[in-house]
């Protein structure tokens, strides 16, 4: 048990359409990333999120785009899905401390784009 | 650019047995830190164990340690006494140490699938 949640578990979309992901981090963690995971691939760094502002993105279009609250939990958007958007989405939370810090993942969102 | 090169898209090994999986990086970045994760079928990315660049020792957590070769830029990930929980993918990991707030980002390879046979 990580202490990171993320909601939905599953989602089936259509192309064109919306999607809000969400992702609950451990208590006190200021820092939340997320990943695209296709099938078979490694995890791919879409942003992360350092005190509510963007601190870094990936190799990811503009509709991709996020949110982090003050009470640490985030959100993850994409605008006018695409087929090739279908993976696993994983968020990670942790302390950044001096630099220093272990990234803590959720159990992840199933997005099927049909 | 950061990458990390896992070579074996696949492991068996028999349970109570010790396993090696192969990572390799490469950066230009004199601070690095490396990880391993474990992702079973459920999706849920693990965390296992970390090593830092100046690390003088190879980090060790229960039945697993890594095996760091700071000039052959490997960081190879050992499971003594495998279980036949441990069958998952291993993800190999790199991130740069930044500070000031800095992004911390992770590049991983492509995994090794694990199988532990009874």
């Amino acid at each position: 048990e990580t202490g990171v949640t993320q909601s939905p578990t599953h989602l089936i979309k259509t192309r064109g359409q919306q999607v809000t992901l969400r992702c609950s981090s451990q208590s006190g963690h200021n820092t939340v990333s997320w990943y695209q995971q296709a099938l078979g691939q490694g995890p791919q760094f879409i942003f992360q999120y350092y005190r509510e502002e963007e601190n870094g993105r990936g190799n990811f279009p503009p509709r991709f785009s996020g949110l982090q609250f003050p009470n640490y939990s985030s959100e993850l958007n994409v605008n006018a899905l695409e087929l090739d958007d279908s993976a696993l989405y994983l968020c990670a939370s942790s302390l950044v401390l001096a630099g220093q810090e272990t990234q803590y993942f959720g159990p992840g969102t199933r997005l099927l784009v049909l | 650019a950061q990458k990390i090169t896992q070579t074996q898209p696949g492991m068996f090994v028999q349970e109570k047995e010790a396993v090696t999986l192969d990572c390799t990086y490469d950066t230009s970045d004199p601070s690095y830190g490396l990880f391993w994760y474990k992702q079973p079928s459920s999706g849920e990315m693990i965390f296992l164990i970390y090593q830092g660049s100046y690390d003088q020792q190879n980090a060790t957590e229960g039945r697993y340690s890594l095996n760091f070769q700071k000039a052959r830029k490997s960081a190879n990930l050992v499971i003594s006494a495998s279980q036949l929980g441990d069958s998952a993918m291993y993800f190999c990991a790199m991130r740069e140490e930044n500070y000031g707030g800095a992004t911390n980002k992770l590049i991983f390879g492509t995994g090794t699938l694990l199988a532990v046979q009874p």
